[in-house]
């Protein structure tokens, strides 16, 4: 059974700082693309990240460019998203989710989801 | 950027109804588009993929149609588990973009 547990989440500071880690299991990990969504409160999913499976392809939406940077560790199954210079717009729940294993850019599961608070 | 435009933003249903969703793409995407459920509290859930194939253990009253540009999301008998927010997404080209959802509701 495919799991993917998110940790990180929590309350910052504008400015501040956060690591965000998704702990999969249940499916061979460096196989498959991995991405992160968010979800801000009362509002639609915005798509933030993606890394391929070995890692070395990343891509990023406009708003955390510069800012965001994922990375994984195939060797601990793990996914991270390194957040710096947080602001206010970054409140959202954060969800890791995985491809999809028929077809790219398509998330066939989703973690429950971090929450991230950043106070101004 | 591709935008995705979905409408209704929100429709009022009974049991058994059909519920037709729309998603209309800025720019021609092939077939690559997908659809999500979400119920409120929960992390979304993967109901369609490549616009019209259902992913395995979604109930058969889902279908999906559409490429290029224009797309359906189809619930053929809606049940009470079926209230919810359902999105598009687009699986073309960076960024990745959502639909900006549709609420089903309770009539």
């Amino acid at each position: 059974e495919v799991q993917l547990l998110e940790s990180g989440g929590g309350l910052v500071q504008r400015g501040g700082s956060l690591r965000l880690s998704c702990a999969a299991s249940g499916f061979t990990f460096s196989s498959y693309v991995m991405f992160w969504v968010r979800q801000a409160p009362g509002k639609g999913l915005e798509w933030v990240s993606l890394i391929s499976g070995g890692g070395g392809s990343t891509y990023y939406a406009d708003s955390v460019k510069g800012r965001f940077t994922i990375s994984r560790d195939n060797s601990k199954n793990t996914l991270y998203l390194q957040m710096n210079s947080l602001r206010a717009e970054d409140t959202a729940v954060y969800y890791c989710a995985k491809n999809h294993p028929g077809v790219l850019n398509t998330v066939d599961y989703w973690g429950q989801g971090t929450l991230v608070t950043v106070s101004s | 950027d591709i935008q995705m435009t979905q409408s209704p933003s929100s429709v009022s249903a009974s049991i058994g109804d059909r519920v037709t969703i729309t998603c209309r793409a800025s720019q021609g995407i092939d077939s690559w588009l997908a659809w999500y459920q979400q119920k409120a509290g929960k992390a979304p859930k993967l109901l369609i993929y490549a616009a019209s194939s259902l992913q395995g253990g979604v109930p058969s009253r889902f279908s999906g149609s559409g490429s290029g540009t224009d797309f359906t999301l189809t619930i053929s008998s809606l049940q009470p588990e079926d209230f919810a927010t359902y999105y598009c997404q687009q699986a073309n080209s960076f960024p990745l973009t959502f639909g900006g959802g549709t609420k089903v509701e309770i009539k």
